[in-house]
């Protein structure tokens, strides 16, 4: 099946404390995005990722991280989290950058006390 | 700032009534408008797309009308079903020139009652 996956779901932490998300996906797509979805707000994009090796900042890059070692995988990474990270992340990923449609992953709940 | 404002918040509708959402725009170089729909626990999924190119554009029970001028565009869900609850959500792409990224509205969310 088709899918973009992230792990965990669901997090607890405390302020400080790296952590990192997960997310793959089995399309074969070059680009791969993070956004977070807060009330109100929609979803704003962190950071994107062209192909392997290729990231860029998107409109709210601060405090977060990423990687592309593998064209399949785009992980998330928090060095220092703050409450104000708090939020519902996002993992998407496209076949390119012409085709509008992006597929999206579950999502991941983070709680930051 | 919001480039791209949805209203309205939430939308109360009757099966089998019409759910109207709207969409403004301030960026010109935006040139792809898809709808994304979202059920609670799920990531969004792409409902329907429009470019600037055509005014309107319907799949099944979903039309997008796009006022290029007004730099409005809206998603109209025609004989609404209890299973169009969900939250909407419109969004805006320059797409090469901007690393692909969607620019979402604030999202609607839709309760259909039976």
């Amino acid at each position: 099946e088709a899918q973009v996956t992230q792990n965990p779901r669901y997090l607890i932490t405390v302020t400080g404390k790296k952590l990192t998300v997960t997310c793959s996906q089995n399309m074969n797509h070059e680009y791969m995005s993070w956004y977070r979805q807060d009330p109100g707000l929609g979803l704003r994009q962190i950071y994107y990722s062209m192909n392997v090796e290729v990231t860029d900042k998107g409109d709210v890059p601060e405090g977060y991280k990423v990687s592309r070692k593998e064209k399949r995988n785009f992980p998330l990474i928090l060095e220092s989290p703050s409450p104000n990270q708090t939020s519902l992340y996002f993992c998407a990923s496209s076949l390119d950058l012409y085709t509008g449609e992006q597929f999206f992953g579950p999502g991941t709940r983070l709680t930051v006390l | 700032q919001q480039q791209v404002k949805q209203s309205p918040q939430s939308l109360i509708v009757q099966k089998g009534g019409i759910s109207i959402i709207n969409c403004a725009y301030e960026n010109t170089a935006f040139d792809y408008f898809p709808w994304y729909q979202q059920f609670p626990g799920k990531g969004p999924a792409l409902l329907i797309a429009i470019r600037p190119d055509v005014s309107e554009k319907k799949e099944g029970r979903f039309t997008i009308s796009f006022n290029k001028s007004a730099k409005q565009f809206s998603l109209h869900i025609m004989d609404s079903q209890p299973g169009d609850s969900a939250t909407y959500f419109c969004a805006a792409s320059s797409g090469k020139a901007a690393g692909n990224k969607l620019t979402f509205g604030g999202g609607t969310r839709v309760l259909v009652k039976p």
